[in-house]
């Protein structure tokens, strides 16, 4: 059974300072991984996906990547704003079991607080 | 807009009243699912549709129905809602399959039963 788990669990950081969430997974045999933010009482917003075959993938200031064989991914936030403040959630899909769709985990997320 | 919406958003309502929480999609995704979040026990699947009229249970399917009679409507029915069952659940759709695909969220619908 894959288990997704995130480090730390919370993070407070002043405004600037580059950052880095971590996540693990225990079952190396996954399709990808995927990043969302989640602001309170909100949905979740996808930031970035990786497939199994990629290293990491960019956009803008956020940079994830993946070591599928370690089962760890982090995802790297430059030059931090007070927007960034949002839990962060790490989600693995691997397989169901008898189905080809996959099933996504999530980790319990990094709650980020960026201040100014 | 490409999007996925849930209706209602906010829901108060009492133990044993049926009631359905709406899931619509405009992206024309075959692959949709239900989760429900909790806090300290995060985000698990209830339910999961892979195409029209193709369901399968997630982790937590107890207490729970689903249908899928079009491609773009995944409604979430409550045949007799619990206090356990307090939650905030979210619909979430993906082209084809999740296995290469982001999923898309909508956002949210905070339900307290009670």
């Amino acid at each position: 059974k894959q288990e997704v788990t995130q480090i730390p669990a919370a993070l407070s950081v002043p405004e600037g300072e580059n950052l880095v969430l971590n996540c693990s997974f225990t079952d190396s045999a996954i399709y990808n991984l995927q990043w969302f933010r989640q602001d309170p009482g909100k949905g979740l917003t996808s930031l970035l996906l990786i497939q199994s075959s990629q290293r990491e993938q960019t956009s803008g200031r956020l940079n994830a990547s993946l070591d599928k064989s370690s089962g760890r991914s982090t995802l790297y936030i430059a030059a931090s704003q007070p927007g960034d403040s949002a839990t962060y959630l790490c989600a693995v899909n691997s397989n169901a079991g008898g189905t080809s769709y996959g099933k996504l985990t999530f980790g319990q997320g990094t709650i980020l607080t960026v201040h100014p | 807009e490409a999007q996925v919406t849930q209706n209602p958003r906010y829901l108060i309502t009492v133990t044993g009243k049926k009631l359905t929480v709406t899931c619509s999609q405009n992206m024309n995704h075959e692959y949709m699912s239900w989760y429900r979040q909790d806090p300290g026990l995060g985000l698990r699947q209830i339910y999961y549709s892979m195409n029209v009229e193709v369901t399968d249970k997630g982790d937590v399917p107890e207490g729970y129905k689903v249908s899928r009679k079009e491609k773009r409507n995944f409604p979430l029915i409550l045949e007799s809602p619990s206090p356990n069952q307090t939650s905030l659940y979210f619909c979430a759709s993906t082209p084809g399959g999740p296995i290469y695909n982001e999923q898309f969220f909508g956002p949210g619908t905070r339900l307290t039963v009670l």
